[in-house]
């Protein structure tokens, strides 16, 4: 059974604040790793890709530990506008999208 | 570029009714098509995926089917909805398999 854990939370963190999150997959034959973004209620969003070499876009870092089969996502300066659920995603080859079931952050001011 | 569509935003149907969601994407020919669900405070669930017109596969059992008349259209479908069929539907697309997908979004079911 395939399996994607993330820490459910919440995460409370003063705006301004640098925090990382991980997610965990069971697959070691997984191939591809993302990592979305869902605000409440709405449709979830892609945040950004995760590659071998670690992949940074602006305040927010993704790594990918295959040894230890997990993801990481760091957001430097944390803006109040980051408030939101983080959902990591892998990707088995013909067996699609897996989600894990999100990671809650709050930023408070 | 790419734009999915899907409607309504909203719905509430009484319990045994049936219902139709329909998600159409353009920009794109022969995408993967997806149907999600998730529940109140819970994760994303696949409920249907098509890799092309007329095949649908089928991730849990249950009273919904979706169907695939068109390369670029997917319809969710029940014939009489329970209370547990609340939630949130979400269609998405993909390129293939290990690619991104990205979602309409959404319909908002509450069945009363």
């Amino acid at each position: 059974r395939k399996e994607v854990e993330q820490d459910p939370g919440p995460f409370n963190v003063p705006e301004g604040a640098t925090v990382a999150f991980n997610c965990t997959y069971s697959n070691s034959a997984s191939q591809s790793f993302f990592w979305y973004r869902q605000d409440c209620r709405k449709e979830p969003k892609l945040l950004m890709s995760v590659y071998s070499s670690g992949n940074e876009d602006g305040r927010f870092t993704a790594q990918l530990n295959r040894a230890s089969q997990y993801i990481s996502l760091l957001i430097r300066d944390s803006k109040l506008s980051d408030s939101a659920t983080y959902l990591c995603v892998v990707i088995e080859g013909a067996d699609g999208l897996t989600f894990g079931k999100g990671t809650h952050l709050i930023i408070q001011p | 570029s790419q734009t999915i569509h899907q409607w309504p935003a909203t719905l509430v149907q009484p319990v045994g009714s049936p219902l139709s969601l329909e998600c159409t994407v353009e920009g794109t020919s022969n995408p993967n098509l997806y149907w999600y669900r998730q529940a109140a405070g819970r994760g994303l669930q696949l409920l249907f995926y098509s890799v092309g017109i007329g095949q649908i596969s089928s991730e849990v059992p249950q009273n919904l089917s979706a169907s695939r008349p068109q390369d670029r259209q997917f319809i969710l479908s029940s014939k009489k909805l329970l209370l547990s069929d609340s939630g949130f539907y979400l269609c998405a697309w993909s390129d293939g398999f290990n690619t991104e997908a990205f979602f309409g979004q959404g319909t908002r079911l509450t069945v009363v």
